[in-house]
């Protein structure tokens, strides 16, 4: 159980186009979920939080008109990309806290998306 | 945040145990420790967390020192599959953010 999942795995986009990444979690219910990026031989580096229906918190440096945060349902999650740049290409992971007395506390983390911006 | 000192590399050999340990001198006492690893272009697996007491489950063991200012993490026989990253991460579980450092890069080999 408590399994996440991303998709797509990878893409390549042309730069000033838009892509968008789901996040789901398959098993159980997320009311959090969070948006991390990481770039070539360094660690992830969170970039949001997101409750479901309300606005995500962006940590500071992270563009929120840039990095468009969705999560609509308790299950799914989304991160556009507006605009992307060669710079914006990295690995994108999201991950999801359960609720519940088993799950609350966990977080767990999806495969991550490779972006790359040509 | 608590902070975590973490060796940057390990070697072990296959079928032995690997022991990770981590420093966490400025852990919270609400905190537990959670360790997390990850295999190169994955998204991070959960491996284990406690809070004061040591901990076991099936795929590695966490020792707590009584003062719970560092932990060891141990993989009892590592298999090659076991290279990866591994990060000890100070973490309420609540309100808190899941901060990853730099971690201990682990690599076994035959």
């Amino acid at each position: 159980g408590a399994v996440v999942s991303q998709h797509p795995s990878w893409v390549i986009c042309k730069s000033g186009t838009s892509v968008k990444i789901e996040c789901r979690s398959l098993d159980f219910q997320a009311t959090t979920m969070f948006w991390y990026r990481q770039f070539p031989k360094q660690s992830l580096m969170l970039m949001a939080t997101s409750n479901e229906g309300s606005k995500a918190t962006y940590e500071q440096g992270v563009e929120k008109d840039k990095f468009l945060i969705n999560h609509a349902s308790l299950t799914l999650s989304t991160l556009t990309v507006t605009s992307a740049h060669p710079e914006d290409s990295s690995f994108y992971i999201c991950s999801a806290r359960g609720t519940g007395t088993s799950l609350y506390k966990m977080q767990f983390f999806g495969p991550g998306t490779r972006l790359t911006v040509l | 945040d608590a902070k975590t000192t973490q060796p940057p590399s390990m070697d072990c050999a296959e079928g032995r145990a690997a022991n990770l340990p981590c420093n966490h001198s400025t852990i919270s006492g609400n905190e537990y420790v959670y360790w997390y690893r990850q295999i190169h272009s994955q998204g991070p697996q959960y491996i284990i967390h406690g809070l004061k007491n040591n901990e076991t489950n099936e795929m590695a063991s966490l020792i707590i020192t009584e003062d719970r200012k560092s932990s060891t993490l141990i993989l009892p026989h590592a298999t090659l599959r076991d290279t990866a990253v591994y990060y000890c991460i100070p973490y309420t579980g609540t309100a808190s953010k899941l901060t990853f450092g730099t971690g201990t890069r682990l690599q076994v080999t035959l």
